[in-house]
């Protein structure tokens, strides 16, 4: 199966900063990589698919980049909304792995 | 507009049996794949597996082959989790999603959600 490690497993930061947020694949995932967004107690949201495409009605302070086994997820500046975890998930193999989760607090 | 509805809160003893229903509408049932992703409290996501309503084909992660089935009733456009032999570390949301994407191929993503079925199993 390919693991996927997702970096910092929890992050504090504020409103307006610039945040990245890593994820690794444990073998080539091409660019099947996709970034999803869980408030507490609610659904994950699908942010980025494909490592850079942008899903529609996702605000555009959201950008993903990379591909082969390194990737990132950019929130260009941090909205009040955006306090939530975050997850990546690789869709080249199955099973379809996600990373561990990133919490944004 | 899309829409999974999924049954609700279940609450079992250790070895026993439970299904979760996932109910679709708003599209045409048999043109997109539906998963299975599973929660545990305070912990990441878990993928499942996956069926293809038009043909009932199932795929499902080797952890869980033998435990679990998913099944679909193309008359209801209903999609079902059964889990079997219920332990106390199966306690967990457990989502249906639709997959987005190329049918077929790894551009696939999943989107929308249900909004999950808390699955206790406790003595």
């Amino acid at each position: 199966d390919i693991q996927m490690t997702q970096s910092p497993s929890s992050l504090s930061a504020s409103v307006g900063d610039r945040v990245t947020i890593t994820c690794r694949a444990s073998q080539s995932v091409n660019t099947y990589l996709n970034w999803y967004q869980q408030k507490p107690g609610k659904v994950p949201e699908v942010l980025i698919y494909s490592a850079s495409s942008l899903q529609s009605g996702v605000p555009s302070r959201f950008s993903g980049s990379g591909s082969g086994t390194d990737f990132t997820l950019t929130i260009s500046s941090l909205q009040p909304e955006d306090f939530a975890t975050y997850h990546c998930q690789q869709s080249y193999k199955t099973p379809f792995t996600f990373g561990q989760g990133t919490k944004l607090e | 507009q899309v829409q999974l509805v999924q049954s609700g809160a279940e609450v079992k003893k250790p070895g026993a049996s439970v299904r979760v229903s996932c109910k679709t509408s708003g599209y045409t049932f048999t043109s997109y794949y539906l998963h299975w992703v599973r929660q545990a409290p305070g912990q990441g996501l878990e993928w499942m597996g996956l069926i293809n309503p038009s043909s009932g084909d199932t795929f499902l992660s080797r952890k869980f082959q033998g435990g679990v089935t998913i099944t679909r009733d193309t008359s209801t456009s209903t999609v079902h989790l059964e889990l079997r032999s219920l332990r106390s570390d199966d306690t967990a949301v457990y989502y249906c999603s639709r997959e987005g994407g190329t049918p077929g191929t790894p551009l696939r993503w999943f989107d929308p959600w249900g909004q999950g079925t808390l699955v206790t199993v406790s003595s």
